[in-house]
């Protein structure tokens, strides 16, 4: 079992439509939880970042954490052909601690 | 602020050659810096962290003789890639940890990438 899973998707949603991008994982000592946003051929872009489990909202996008589920999401409310790209989860055990990245899910949502 | 380059962006060579490639830190300090190979529709797979002044730490697996790390100084971290063969044929992006007031974020920031072919 991987330590991180994600959908690879891809997922096409028409715009406006609210998207839910997920991961699970198998470590129970991670604490720390990231989403990036990860344009073609670009580096990683950090959307957010939360400690442990509950929500976490920055304008269109609410990260969720379940730690009993070892499930977290990110909700991309109002989407926009702009926000497709592909979406990393990654998480880490202590805040100086190595990140651990899922593969990602490529997202399109089209006009 | 927070803003990562990586150079070049992309390099094709030939089989034998060895490739560096730089990862600058533009508006801060980074005691460490991170690099990553990323291949197609697979996620990033750290290859070592970087210390500044001190010997990189290499993942389980990654050749350190292969991969050369150099972290001169707080703002400026180099890989070379040595005697480059096409499976090292990759993406690598870079990372780094602001260093402010003396303390290290533990955010990480990401360089654009660097796009490596080897013929």
């Amino acid at each position: 079992q991987k330590e991180v899973e994600q959908d690879p998707g891809p997922l096409s949603v028409p715009e406006g439509a609210i998207v839910s991008l997920n991961c699970t994982y198998s470590n129970s000592a991670f604490q720390y939880f990231m989403w990036y946003r990860q344009y073609s051929r670009k580096g990683p872009e950090l959307l957010m970042y939360t400690y442990s489990s509950g929500n976490k909202e920055d304008g269109r996008f609410t990260a969720q954490v379940d730690k009993s589920s070892k499930y977290i999401s990110l909700f991309i409310r109002d989407s926009q052909p702009s926000d497709s790209a592909t979406y990393l989860c990654a998480m880490k055990e202590t805040s100086y601690d190595k990140v651990i990245f899922g593969p990602g899910t490529s997202l399109s949502v089209i006009p | 602020g927070a803003v990562v380059s990586q150079h070049p962006s992309r390099v094709i060579c030939k089989s034998g050659t060895s490739v560096k490639i730089e990862c600058r830190s533009l508006d801060f300090q980074a005691t460490t810096m991170f690099w990553y190979r990323q291949f197609p529709k697979k996620s990033l797979m750290l290859m070592a962290t970087s210390n500044e002044g001190s010997k990189a730490t290499y993942e389980q697996g990654v050749e350190k003789d292969k991969f050369l790390i150099n972290h001169a100084s707080l703002t400026l971290s180099t890989l070379t890639v040595t005697s480059a063969h096409p499976e090292d044929s990759s993406f690598y992006i870079c990372s780094a940890r602001p260093l402010a007031g003396g303390k290290t974020s533990d955010t990480q920031y990401f360089g654009p990438g660097t796009r490596l072919t080897v013929l």
